[in-house]
Order: C-alpha cells, then structure tokens, then sequence
C-alpha cells in the first residue's frame, strides 16, 4: 500500500465549483503538504502544517484552504474554482523526528484538476 | 522569483554514459539540497541530498555535487540506464525558512537504449 495516497486522481470541474483535494498518509509523518505543478515549473508551495494545530500558507495560498483533519489527513479545498487553478496537485509529508532533515519530503502520486 | 534554477529543460544521454544534470540556487542561507525523480502520472521520489557542510554525497549510480561558492550543484548518474528517464527536479531548502523546500523546473532526462 502507498504511504501517501490522494483523492481523487483527476477531477474535472466547472469555474466557481467548490472542489476538495484529499490527502492521507500512513507514514506517522506529523509534517504535511499541498503543493501545485503547472507545466514547464516547479513544485510551488501552497500550505503547510506542523501538525493537527499549525497551519502556514505557502507561496501561493490565495485561492485555496485547507484542513488538518488529523495527522493522517490533509485536505485541500478551492472555495471557487477558476481555469487558471487547473494544474498537478501534490500532497507531501516528512518527519521532524527522523534524526535527519525534515526537509526531505515524500510526496504522493498526485492529482490532475481541470477547471473548465 | 526564482530561487532555485534548472536551466536545461531536457537532456538525452546514451545508455551506460554519463548524465550530468545542474541546478543553481540564488539563496544563499540554503544548507540542504536533494533531487527528486518524478516519472509521468506519479509523484516525485526522493532520490538524494546533500548537506551544505559537504562538497559531495554517493548512493550507488547517483552522486551529487555541491559547490558552494558557485551556488551550484550537479547530480551524476553513471552509468545511465533506460530505466532512469524521467524528469529530476532540484530542491533547495533552510533552517531558516522553516526548512520547505524551493523547487527548480526540472529536467527531463532521457537514457536512448
């Protein structure tokens, strides 16, 4: 079984649509994060958490929230969806406690939304 | 603004030679660095990183190179192998920015059998 899975892998949907991204990871990780590929960029951070309590906006938040359900679960929502959110979708995790860096994150297999 | 860069969109080796694959970084407070793997229609796996307190860091085909006074860093793969084409992004990160990453473009890489 996959240690970070997401819901659903593609979505299709209309301009002004609520639209909800999940994201759940078996990993015991307590960090978590939504990021966005938009074709020829990099990943761009949307937010993050620390932990059930502590949630950051990223680079690019305007737009977008999310919730930290538990610390198994995060999800992303677009309150309104518009075209130019059309993009990849990536939910990450890493661990603080791990003895290395929390930096290194490890990602799940991602969601592709189109906004129409 | 771009704080980490991958200036090659794409690279195309033959199978058993050399891949060198670059990144630079304009941020000067990163101190950790790491490549990832991402193949079509699955998410980026960790493949490597490096400290900034090290010039240099191995794991099997894979080695990274890290130049600190050039802001720079290559990731090596050698020998190349089919299996190995996919897109590398670079990232970069710091202590002092809560440790999230800042991601280059990516490099497609593709090994011809």
């Amino acid at each position: 079984d996959a240690d970070v899975t997401q819901t659903p892998r593609n979505r299709i949907t209309k301009t002004g649509k609520r639209i909800m991204l999940e994201c759940s990871q078996t990993k015991g990780h307590d960090r978590m994060y939504w990021y966005r590929q938009d074709p020829g960029l990099g990943l761009q951070l949307i937010y993050y958490s620390f932990d059930v309590k502590d949630i950051n906006k990223g680079e690019i938040s305007d737009g977008y929230s999310v919730s930290r359900q538990a610390q198994a679960k995060f999800s992303l929502s677009l309150e309104s969806a518009i075209p130019n959110q059309t993009a990849l979708y990536f939910c990450a995790t890493s661990d603080p406690a791990s003895g290395g860096r929390s930096d290194t994150q490890y990602f799940g297999p991602g969601t592709r939304l189109t906004v129409l | 603004d771009q704080q980490v860069k991958q200036n090659s969109p794409s690279l195309s080796v033959q199978e058993g030679r050399i891949s060198i694959l670059n990144c630079d970084y304009t941020n000067s407070m990163f101190d950790y660095f790491l490549w990832y793997k991402k193949y079509p229609a699955e998410g980026p796996t960790f493949l490597i990183s490096i400290s900034s307190i090290k010039d240099k860091n191995e794991d099997g085909r894979f080695t990274v190179f890290l130049n600190k006074s050039a802001k720079h860093l290559s990731l090596h793969i050698v020998p190349s192998q089919p299996g190995d084409s996919a897109v590398y992004f670079c990232a970069a990160s710091s202590q002092t920015g809560a440790n999230n990453l800042f991601f280059g473009t990516g490099t497609r890489l593709t090994v011809i059998p």
